[in-house]
């Protein structure tokens, strides 16, 4: 098994639809990320948090410590959005933390219709 | 502002060939830097990670090797690739002992062996 499991692997929506991509760990983790990559390769962070929810936009950020799991949405989604979305957490360790090591998940390919 | 450059952007060479990937930071010091490898079809994974210079870390054992000869460079090297380093490469960095600071990726190499 996976440190780290997204779901789902695939989304295809329609334009203005609400989105919500799921990120499952199974280890300690002292920070997790939210990245974006584009169809040319480039990778964006999003979002990094250890607690509660962020939002950036129409992007929202959500993590629940207890659980393991965190979710990201997008609110009015948009063509522009189609990505690959990424999920990566930071371990709790000393080494990890100090060297802000991180374990990725496998993506979820996110495509938005007009 | 901060920067990170990766050249080239797409590289295909033969098998048994020599490789050099660079990687630069501009506008900041004392980052820690990573190379990370994305096969195809699968996630991140880190192959390198340095938190200082002429400091190396190693996460998987490999045909590749990194260097680390000035603050804000980071070189991905091999002596003779294998078709099994086709894949895409890219270079990040971090704000050192920064828990707080987030991943700035650079646009990527994707490299093709023959």
């Amino acid at each position: 098994k996976n440190e780290v499991e997204q779901s789902p692997q695939n989304l295809t929506a329609q334009e203005g639809e609400f989105i919500t991509i799921n990120c499952s760990y199974s280890v300690g983790i002292s920070a997790l990320h939210w990245l974006q990559q584009h169809p040319g390769g480039g990778i964006v962070s999003l979002f990094m948090l250890s607690s509660g929810k962020k939002k950036h936009g129409r992007l929202i950020a959500t993590i629940n410590i207890q659980e393991k799991h965190s979710s990201l949405h997008i609110t009015a989604s948009h063509p522009r959005d189609s990505a690959v979305y990424i999920c990566a957490v930071r371990g709790g360790g000393y080494e990890s933390q100090g060297a802000q090591k991180l374990v990725f998940g496998q993506g979820t390919r996110l495509t938005i219709n007009p | 502002s901060q920067t990170i450059h990766q050249w080239p952007a797409t590289l295909v060479q033969p098998v048994g060939s020599p490789l050099s990937l660079e990687c630069t930071v501009e506008g900041t010091s004392n980052p820690n830097l990573y190379w990370y490898r994305q096969a195809a079809g699968r996630g991140l994974q880190l192959l390198f990670y340095s938190v200082g210079i002429g400091q190396i870390s190693s996460e998987v054992p490999q045909n590749l090797s990194a260097s680390r000869p000035q603050d804000r460079q980071f070189i991905l090297s091999s002596k003779k690739l294998l078709l099994s380093d086709s894949g895409f490469y890219l270079c990040a960095w971090a704000r050192l002992s920064s828990y707080n600071s987030p991943l700035h990726f650079g646009n990527g190499t994707r490299l093709t062996v023959t």
